[in-house]
C-alpha cells in the first residue's frame, strides 16, 4: 500500500540522549515536511526538504537535524540541545513544489524520562 | 499576531445540527486553505481546500472563503458524533514556498 510510515510510534528518551525518528514514503513525492504537535495545540513546522539533498529550516529548527539522502527517507534526529522535547511529530509529504495536499504519516509520540 | 487563528473551543452542538467552524488569517498573500481533521492522538486527515472566494460543496462538509475579509470557514451539516474531533485550518502563504501554516485547531464535539 501506499502512504507514509514514520518509525516508532512510540519513543523514551533519556535526558542527554540523541534520538532518531524515521519517515519512509512510496508515494513518489518530492517534497516532505516535519511538524512537532503539542498537547492542545497546532502544528509547527521544524524542517523541509522540496528535493533530494537539499532541505530548510522551518519556524523551530533548533536542537533538530534532518537529512534527505533518498527520495523516500526524510530522518528526524531530535538532539540534546532541544531542551523540551516531549511532543507529537509528525512527518509530511506532497507530490510537487507547490504544497498542495500535503498527508500526514501516523506520527512518533516522544518522551522524555 | 499569530498567522493563523481559530477559537480552541470547544464547540458543543446537538447530532443533526450544523457546525460552524472559523479561521481568521493575516497575511493578504495567502494563496490555498485546507480543512484537517484530527481525532485524538491520530494524525491529520485532509477533509478539503479551497482557492476561490466563495463556497466549496464536498458532502456535508461545505468550505467558504472570504478573501476580503480574511476568513475561511467549515460547515459541517447533519453533523454526527463522528464528526468529533479537532478541526485544523492550514493556510499556504504565497512567497513560503509549500508551506502550510497552521491555526491551533477547534475541537468539535457532537452530542447524541
Amino acid at each position: 500500500d501506499g502512504g507514509i510510515t514514520q518509525s516508532p510510534k512510540y519513543l523514551f528518551r533519556k535526558e542527554g540522549q540523541n534520538v532518531t525518528l524515521s519517515c519512509e514514503q512510496n508515494l513518489n513525492h518530492d517534497a516532505m515536511y516535519w511538524y512537532r504537535q503539542d498537547p492542545g495545540q497546532g502544528l509547527r513546522l521544524i524542517y523541509y526538504s522540496q528535493i533530494v539533498n537539499d532541505f530548510q529550516k522551518g519556524d523551530i529548527a533548533e536542537g533538530y537535524s534532518v537529512s534527505r539522502e533518498k527520495k523516500e527517507s526524510f530522518p528526524l534526529t531530535v538532539t540534546s540541545a532541544q531542551k523540551n522535547p516531549t511532543a507529537f511529530y509528525l512527518c509530511a509529504s506532497s507530490a510537487d513544489h507547490s504544497g498542495n495536499t500535503i498527508y500526514f504519516g501516523e506520527g512518533s509520540w516522544l518522551t522524555v524520562v | 499576531q499569530k498567522e493563523v487563528e481559530q477559537n480552541s473551543g470547544p464547540l458543543s452542538v446537538p447530532e443533526g445540527a450544523i457546525a460552524s467552524l472559523n479561521c481568521t488569517y493575516s497575511d493578504r498573500g495567502s494563496q490555498s486553505f485546507f480543512w484537517y481533521r484530527q481525532y485524538s492522538g491520530k494524525s491529520p486527515e485532509l477533509i478539503m481546500f479551497i482557492y476561490s472566494n466563495g463556497d466549496k460543496e464536498d458532502g456535508r462538509f461545505t468550505a467558504q472563503l472570504n478573501k476580503a475579509s480574511q476568513y475561511v470557514s467549515l460547515l459541517i451539516r447533519d453533523s454526527q458524533p463522528s464528526d468529533s474531533a479537532t478541526y485544523l485550518c492550514a493556510v499556504k502563504v504565497g512567497n513560503a514556498g509549500n508551506m502550510l501554516t497552521f491555526g491551533g485547531g477547534t475541537r468539535l464535539m457532537v452530542k447524541p
